[in-house]
């Protein structure tokens, strides 16, 4: 069974600092691994994906993974209130697009102005 | 911008009836997708679909569900007799080959 492990929150953050989000898998097969936000009542956005290890930058999101310890993150700089919102982490196993993804429950930001 | 397209945004039924949900996948993706998210729950794939077959399935994918590529363009999902349990919104979602899902705006189904 495919586990994806996120602090559901919620994770409060002053505006213009850092938010850091973090998530752990379960199958050391994934290989593609994902974060989508999603708002109240909205369906998943693509943030960021990243598929080796190390980090990713893309804007005021970077996204960080360790294959090894099986846990991939995603900070955000500069936060602002319109980043108020759940974050998923999704995981994608190895074989590629007929995969489907397996979701973390989400965390909560919420972005204090 | 193209984009995942899905009808109805809502439908309510009651329960033991046939529901058939429609998306339109980004034209030149190859992969499609089933979601469901029932209130206040983690997202769940429900099944993918490759060159007019189905690629995988999960476990709550059983025989009430089925998938259909009717034309080039539509993408549906019916479900055969829907219980009370079905409620939950449906996210179709499609990819090309780089593997990244897009994710439609959801329908909401309510089964009462």
């Amino acid at each position: 069974q495919k586990e994806v492990e996120q602090n559901s929150g919620p994770l409060s953050v002053p505006e213009g600092a850092i938010a850091s989000l973090n998530c752990t898998y379960s199958d050391r097969g994934s290989q593609s691994f994902f974060w989508y936000r999603q708002y109240s009542g909205k369906s998943p956005e693509l943030i960021m994906f990243i598929y080796s290890n190390g980090d990713k930058e893309d804007g005021r999101f970077t996204a960080q993974l360790n294959k090894a310890s099986q846990y991939v993150s995603l900070l955000i700089r500069d936060s602002q209130p319109s980043d108020s919102a759940t974050y998923l982490c999704a995981v994608q196993g190895s074989g590629g697009g007929a995969d489907g993804l397996t979701f973390g429950k989400g965390t909560h930001l919420i972005i204090q102005p | 911008e193209p984009e995942v397209t899905q009808t109805p945004s809502h439908q309510v039924t009651q329960m033991g009836q046939e529901v058939i949900l429609r998306c339109v996948p980004i034209s030149n993706h190859l992969y499609f997708y089933w979601y469901r998210q029932i209130l206040g729950q983690k997202v769940e794939f429900l099944v993918s679909f490759y060159n007019n077959e189905i690629s995988e399935k999960s476990e709550i994918f059983d025989d009430q569900f089925s998938v259909e590529r009717p034309d080039g363009s539509n993408f549906t999902l019916k479900i055969r007799s829907t219980k009370l349990e079905d409620s939950a919104m449906y996210f179709c979602a499609s990819s090309d080959l780089q593997e990244t899902q897009y994710f439609g705006p959801g329908t909401r189904l309510l089964v009462l």
